[in-house]
């Protein structure tokens, strides 16, 4: 069935990097975009950015812009989330997603991520 | 960025309650707004697409209109397991904003 699996939960400090896998199956990876969005607790959905993972193209949000990186693995149907100078502010659950032109259709499961000193 | 403004922020209702949400968008976005379903420790759900296409298997008691700016989410009779947060998503430019949200409890 298609499904995406996200990597597990992380703890890191402040000023580091975060990484987060999302692996796609049953599908065409390079078919459809691949969206990432997060939600701080008691807060709610927020947009992060998207890939094409068919040409490798990008779109961010501004307010994570130069601090964002989506990239992909064709090879391995996977996606990537880098994050870098993490602050509490990051700390949230991330979620993939897939883009199947009418909307976000399939989701992984999460990734809690904590950022604290 | 286009602003996504959802209303109410948080609606009490009952059971078998008609109920509606509305989203409305900072500029013309078409019809590239979907309708999400989060419930607490899941992924949200699409229920909505393209401002009013039910997805497979999302009850009928959904349904999603609007075009432009003004946007709606119905709830024809409230089920227990519809109490969740509500989101509405424009996808017509990036970046691709949501709204607050809509919390559902229940009466």
């Amino acid at each position: 069935q298609v499904q995406l699996v996200q990597s597990g939960a992380e703890v890191k400090k402040p000023g580091a990097s975060l990484k987060v896998s999302c692996k796609a199956s049953g599908y065409t990876f390079t078919g459809y975009y691949i969206h990432w969005v997060r939600q701080a607790p008691g807060q709610g959905l927020e947009w992060m950015g998207r890939i094409n993972p068919n040409s490798g193209d990008t779109n961010y949000a501004q307010k994570i812009q130069g601090r964002v990186t989506m990239t992909r693995d064709t090879s391995i149907s996977t996606a990537y989330m880098d994050l870098n100078m993490l602050t509490s502010d990051d700390t949230a659950v991330y979620y993939c997603a897939r883009d199947f032109s009418y909307g976000l259709d399939v989701w992984g499961q999460g990734t809690t991520v904590t950022v604290s000193s | 960025d286009i602003q996504m403004t959802q209303s109410p922020s948080s609606l009490s209702a009952s059971v078998r309650d008609r109920v509606t949400i509305t989203c409305r968008a900072s500029q013309s976005i078409s019809t590239y707004l979907n309708w999400y379903q989060h419930q607490p420790g899941k992924a949200p759900k699409l229920l909505i697409s393209t401002a009013s296409s039910l997805q497979s298997g999302v009850p009928s008691r959904f349904s999603g209109s609007g075009s432009g700016t003004d946007f709606t989410l119905t709830i024809s009779s409230l089920q227990p397991e519809d109490f969740a947060t509500y989101y509405c998503h424009q996808t017509y430019i990036t970046p691709f904003t949501f709204g607050q949200g809509t919390r559902l409890e229940i009466k």
